[in-house]
């Protein structure tokens, strides 16, 4: 069973430009939610999908925003690139939204802003 | 608002020893707890999910337990193994449904 799928991996912008990334879930899950982990400020929630539907959003600026397709796949676009948006972005999915099911990341993408 | 904290932020021990990872939470109102672990340049792995109903979780060497009420986590590793090195990370999932995560514990066994 394949785990969760995130491209590109590594990608380098330069300030001011936009980036897509792609997140594939595991098979049969539903729930896709996003991640931004950074040396100085550690993991924060950036959004959550469930059937299409944003359910849940973090604080971020609205530069940052997501989308889930019907098939439950899930990109994270973020426009007008800054330096300090260079952080590995990690998508994470499970069955269904909720407090008892287990979340499976996948490895990330590592986005660098010069 | 929710903030979570792990003491100790980095931890060196000899293989073969058990060890504690700890991690603290300001509001009790949570969902759940979990334990995840971070090998370098790599996503995340889950260990243990605790429910907010719950008390402790057991996988293998792994045991981590919840005391919603004093808002504080502990995970207990037995016997470690230099494969155990790792950064282990604990987060909330809060009242709003968001997880709130820690900064994590960097672990390093040495055989």
């Amino acid at each position: 069973k394949a785990g969760v799928t995130q491209t590109p991996r590594y990608l380098i912008k330069t300030r001011g430009q936009q980036v897509t990334l792609s997140c594939s879930p595991i098979s049969g899950h539903r729930s896709v939610s996003w991640y931004q982990q950074t040396p100085g400020q550690g993991l924060q929630f950036l959004f959550e999908y469930f059937s299409e539907t944003q359910r849940n959003k973090g604080n971020f600026p609205g530069r940052f925003s997501g989308r889930q397709f019907s098939n439950s796949r899930s990109e994270m676009n973020v426009s007008t690139l800054e330096l300090g948006d260079s952080a590995l972005y990690l998508c994470a999915s499970s069955l269904v939204p909720g407090a008892g099911n287990t979340i499976y990341f996948g490895e990330g993408s590592w986005l660098t802003v010069v | 608002k929710q903030e979570v904290t792990q003491i100790p932020a980095a931890l060196s021990v000899p293989e073969g020893e058990n060890l504690v990872l700890n991690c603290s939470f300001t509001d009790s109102a949570i969902y759940n707890l979990q334990w995840f672990r971070q090998d370098p340049g790599k996503g995340l792995t889950s260990l243990l999910l605790i429910q907010s109903s719950q008390r402790e979780q057991t996988s293998g060497r792994l045991n981590a337990s919840l005391d919603k009420s004093s808002g504080r986590s502990t995970l207990y590793i037995a016997a470690s193994q230099p494969g155990d090195s790792a950064t282990y990370l604990c987060a909330v999932l809060d009242s709003n449904y968001q997880l709130i995560w820690g900064a994590g514990t960097k672990l390093i066994i040495k055989p």
